[in-house]
């Protein structure tokens, strides 16, 4: 069975600083994995995806993530936050069934 | 990407009372989904909906409580009936195209609801 676990539920960064924020995942065959964003009041937006093509995806804002099959993880990185990504960010795996599967959620704060 | 409006974007009902969301689409897309996001939490799938047949319910959710329709491939909508104090949540429906990208969801906005 697939799952994706998020490691940490909060995250404080200040502006400017480099964003991480974790993810492993769980998989019997090579996955697709994504990143989803929520800002406050609003639905979710697709950042990136992996889908068993180039191990480092660039997503939308400046982000990017790397798929490592021998650590089992789909990291999500930005060189320096902007306080404009203040948000909860998910990360995603799709199962077998093709159904998504979806993380606990990291809820990112910027101090400025 | 498709765009995806949902209406209500937020409502207030009293317990015992059914609401029901509507889902549209720019464009004609071959899956459509509903999820539930309770208060604090991730997002859980309610059913697939699908165009024409009865929709395809997770674990955890029945007909009774939410029925879906999908008349078309660009409409769907989800009621949920006979509401109480723990249906409080944000109701998402998302789109998927095959013919596109066979990967990928895509959400809507929300429909964010309370039960009091």
């Amino acid at each position: 069975a697939q799952s994706v676990t998020q490691l940490d539920s909060h995250v404080s960064v200040s502006e400017g600083t480099p964003v991480l924020l974790r993810c492993n995942y769980s998989s019997s065959y090579s996955p697709s994995l994504f990143w989803y964003v929520q800002h406050p009041n609003k639905g979710l937006q697709l950042l990136l995806k992996y889908t068993s093509a180039a191990t480092l995806v660039k997503g939308i804002n400046g982000f990017e993530a790397e798929f490592k099959k021998s650590e089992t993880s789909f990291h999500l990185t930005k060189p320096s936050a902007h306080m404009s990504d203040a948000a909860e960010y998910f990360c995603v795996v799709r199962g077998n069934t093709d159904k998504l599967i979806f993380g606990t959620g990291t809820r990112l704060q910027v101090f400025p | 990407s498709a765009v995806i409006s949902q209406k209500p974007s937020r409502d207030i009902c009293q317990r015992g009372t059914s609401l029901t969301i509507q889902c549209q689409v720019d464009s004609q897309v071959t899956m459509m989904f509903w999820y539930r996001q309770q208060p604090g939490q991730s997002l859980t799938l309610i059913a697939t909906a699908n165009q024409g047949s009865e929709a395809t319910y997770e674990s955890g959710f029945v007909i009774d409580k939410f029925p879906i329709s999908r008349p078309n491939l660009t409409f769907s909508t989800l009621t949920v009936s006979n509401m109480s104090p723990e249906d409080s949540s944000i109701y998402l429906c998302s789109v998927e195209d095959l013919a596109e990208d066979q990967e990928t969801q895509y959400f809507g906005p929300g429909t964010r609801l309370l039960v009091l």
